[in-house]
């Protein structure tokens, strides 16, 4: 059962232009939400993250945006730049303040190329 | 610099040859974990371990074993590896469980 679905696994945009990225969940109990950033031949690097208090969170080119009733999340990258060619992996999990927090589970990733 | 280490970067192996791969992080992390990444099926959980001496298994875990022995070494280890373990593991730590993950640069894995 994949609770954390990207159902894109590639996407090419031109430089310059908006990245989407995008990422379903099934589980409502899911509170906190990462995006993560993949290099050919590296470990995943954190790139943003967002609490189901919020419904956007900026930090510098990339907004990650929150959509609780749709259990909707995805991510935009503007302007998109050649760097930015990666796999993209969304995050999930729940903070229990009663019983402790989850683990995170993973997306099956999205490759981000951008065309020069 | 914090980081967390995993070691060998490459390994070429033979069916049924025990193999080692190490895990360190110098952040004072309690939760630890290894992750396998197949194409398109993303990250997936092998172990993880909550603090020294707790360790539990992920969604994947046949043919792998794991210790907590200190807070910052978390060993994967694989018996008798197959061919179907080839694959590209990560090892990630974090605070708590459920918290920003920190990942290794990966082991590339090849069992013949």
């Amino acid at each position: 059962d994949q609770q954390v679905k990207q159902n894109s696994p590639s996407l090419s945009v031109q430089e310059g232009r908006i990245s989407i990225l995008n990422c379903d969940y099934t589980n409502s109990m899911f509170d906190y939400f990462l995006w993560y950033k993949k290099y050919p031949a590296e470990g995943p690097t954190f790139l943003i993250s967002i609490s189901s208090i919020k419904d956007k969170n900026e930090d510098g080119r990339f907004t990650v945006f929150l959509n609780k009733s749709a259990k909707h999340l995805s991510l935009h990258i503007v302007p998109s730049q050649p760097g930015d060619s990666a796999v993209y992996f969304c995050a999930a999990s729940v903070w229990g303040a009663n019983f402790g927090n989850e683990k995170l589970t993973f997306g099956t990733g999205t490759r981000l190329t951008i065309i020069p | 610099e914090a980081q967390v280490t995993q070691n060998p970067r490459y390994l070429i192996t033979v069916t049924g040859k025990k193999l080692t791969v190490t895990c360190s992080q110098n952040m004072n992390h309690e939760y630890m974990s290894w992750y396998r990444q197949d194409p398109g099926l993303g990250l997936r959980q092998i172990y993880y371990s909550m603090n020294v001496e707790v360790t539990d298994k992920g969604d994947v875990p046949e043919g792998y074993k794991v210790s907590r022995k200190e807070k910052r070494n978390f060993p994967l280890i694989l018996e008798s590896p197959s061919p179907n373990q080839t694959s590209l593991y990560f090892c990630a730590s974090s605070y708590r469980v459920g918290e920003k993950l920190f990942f290794g640069s990966g082991t590339q894995l090849s069992v013949l």
